[in-house]
């Protein structure tokens, strides 16, 4: 157990709506992470925040946005969901940003995503 | 940007040594680390080198060559708990704070 908690595990959606996918970070991280997993894809980074700040933006669609809340817990908001967006994401946290506390960030057992 | 290539798979017999190499392409470089991630799994940290050389741990080491932008993990006494997907990944620095991953190296230890 990494100490990082995603809700919910599991989320059938219609295309077209929005879902929320939500992150507890590590006991005292103030850095959070978002990454998608699709089948046959490695880990695509989307978006990064540290202490309630973005810090990093990376492949993230329009249609996603994200925010870290003052209590460091983080959401990702999906919205107009296609086909394509069903994969497993991820979130991450680590104690600093990166290179203060090396390349090592948690991982969350992840939300699987089906959109139908 | 950044970028990272690994084999997509590699197959190896329980009880032997398997190497899974990884070369790099980063506008600046802070180091390279190793992931492990069973199917249906959260990736987990495995080593990091910001340093030229060998990491030790355990069964499992870890070298980087700087000057070739390369780096592999070595896996010895394999066991078939270690058939996962094995990932490296960079953080360039330099005002970017994205960790990157290579798309990961299928390992599959067989009897």
């Amino acid at each position: 157990d990494s100490g990082v908690t995603q809700t919910p595990k599991h989320l059938i959606t219609a295309t077209g709506q929005r879902v929320t996918l939500r992150c507890s970070p590590r006991s005292g991280d103030l850095s959070v992470y978002w990454y998608q997993q699709s089948l046959d894809q490695g880990l695509q980074f989307l978006i990064q925040y540290y202490n309630g700040e973005e810090r990093a933006k990376g492949n993230i669609l329009e249609r996603f946005s994200a925010q870290q809340f003052p209590d460091l817990h983080s959401e990702l908001n999906l919205s107009s969901l296609e086909l394509g967006d069903s994969a497993l994401y991820f979130c991450a946290s680590s104690p600093s940003e990166l290179g203060a506390s090396g390349n090592t960030i948690y991982f969350g057992e992840g939300s699987w995503l089906t959109v139908v | 940007g950044q970028s990272l290539e690994q084999p997509s798979e590699v197959t190896a017999v329980e009880g032997a040594i398997v190497q899974i190499n990884c070369t790099y392409q980063t506008s600046g470089f802070y180091g390279l680390s190793w992931y492990q991630q069973h199917d249906g799994g959260a990736p987990t940290f495995l080593s990091y080198n910001a340093l030229d050389g060998l990491e030790e741990t355990g069964r499992f080491s870890s070298f980087l060559s700087r000057s070739d932008s390369y780096g592999y993990l070595l896996l010895q006494e394999l066991q078939m708990k270690d058939s996962a997907s094995y990932f490296c990944a960079t953080y360039s620095g330099a005002g970017s704070y994205q960790l990157t991953f290579g798309k990961g190296t299928k390992l599959s230890v067989i009897p």
